[in-house]
């Protein structure tokens, strides 16, 4: 089975300074890659999402962005972060080929954004 | 546009008591569901899931899940809670119309958070 490693767990950053949060994944090849942020009272919120290599799509326009260099990882970015970012931020994976749509979520980073 | 109702924001329980978490979705099309459980400090990670079938579903910890199709609904039940359950809850669905594009995207509710007292 699949397992997703995240890091950093927690982060705390100035506004305005740069992001890069980091997800792999093993135990499974050419992954669904997404992430996801989740805000208390709000659930979770796609904010990127992979299908491959390369291949990014973003659900919410805003100041983050996504890429995706290798086939098991993914990664978000910003090259300025708002106060608004602040968030607890959820990599998950699929395999299309595997059980059938179910994702699964790595442990989290909990960005604070001061 | 889709989305997923989650019509308690927070519900509080004595151990033993019976629970019940709404869920309702908004889609006309097919759809699978699913019900994803956050202990605290832990993984989101799934609980239970409809696809087919049955439209009651039988998950991890005594939950169980209703699909009623004419409802819309998913309504997540567990007769006997214990301090153990205590985590946030998530409804989610998926639309059989995102299969072609291999996307899997799924739809999240807002969440429940579930607190159990000893």
């Amino acid at each position: 089975s699949q397992t997703i490693h995240q890091w950093p767990a927690t982060l705390v950053q100035p506004v305005g300074s740069p992001l890069s949060l980091e997800c792999t994944v093993e135990g499974t090849s050419n992954p669904n890659l997404y992430w996801y942020r989740q805000a208390a009272g709000r659930g979770l919120q796609l904010l990127f999402y992979s299908v491959g290599i390369g291949q990014i799509s973003s659900e919410v326009p805003q100041n983050l962005s996504a890429s995706r260099p290798q086939d098991r990882q993914f990664i978000l970015s910003s090259k300025k972060l708002l106060l608004s970012d602040s968030g607890f931020y959820l990599c998950a994976c699929l395999n299309p080929r595997g059980a059938w749509e179910t994702q699964y979520f790595g442990p989290g980073t909990r960005l604070l954004v001061l | 546009a889709q989305s997923v109702s989650q019509h308690n924001h927070h519900v509080i329980l004595s151990e033993a008591a019976s629970l019940e978490l709404g869920c309702n979705y908004s889609y006309g099309g097919t759809v699978n569901l699913f019900w994803y459980v956050q202990y605290p400090g832990q993984h989101l990670q799934l609980l239970l899931k409809y696809f087919s079938g049955d439209p009651l579903v039988k998950g991890i910890k005594g939950f169980e899940a209703e699909f009623i199709k004419s409802k819309f609904s998913f309504n997540l039940r567990k007769p006997s809670v214990q301090w153990s359950d205590t985590a946030e809850y998530f409804c989610a669905f998926y639309r059989e119309a995102d299969r072609g594009s291999t996307l899997g995207r799924l739809y999240f509710g807002r969440g429940t958070q579930l607190t159990v007292w000893p």
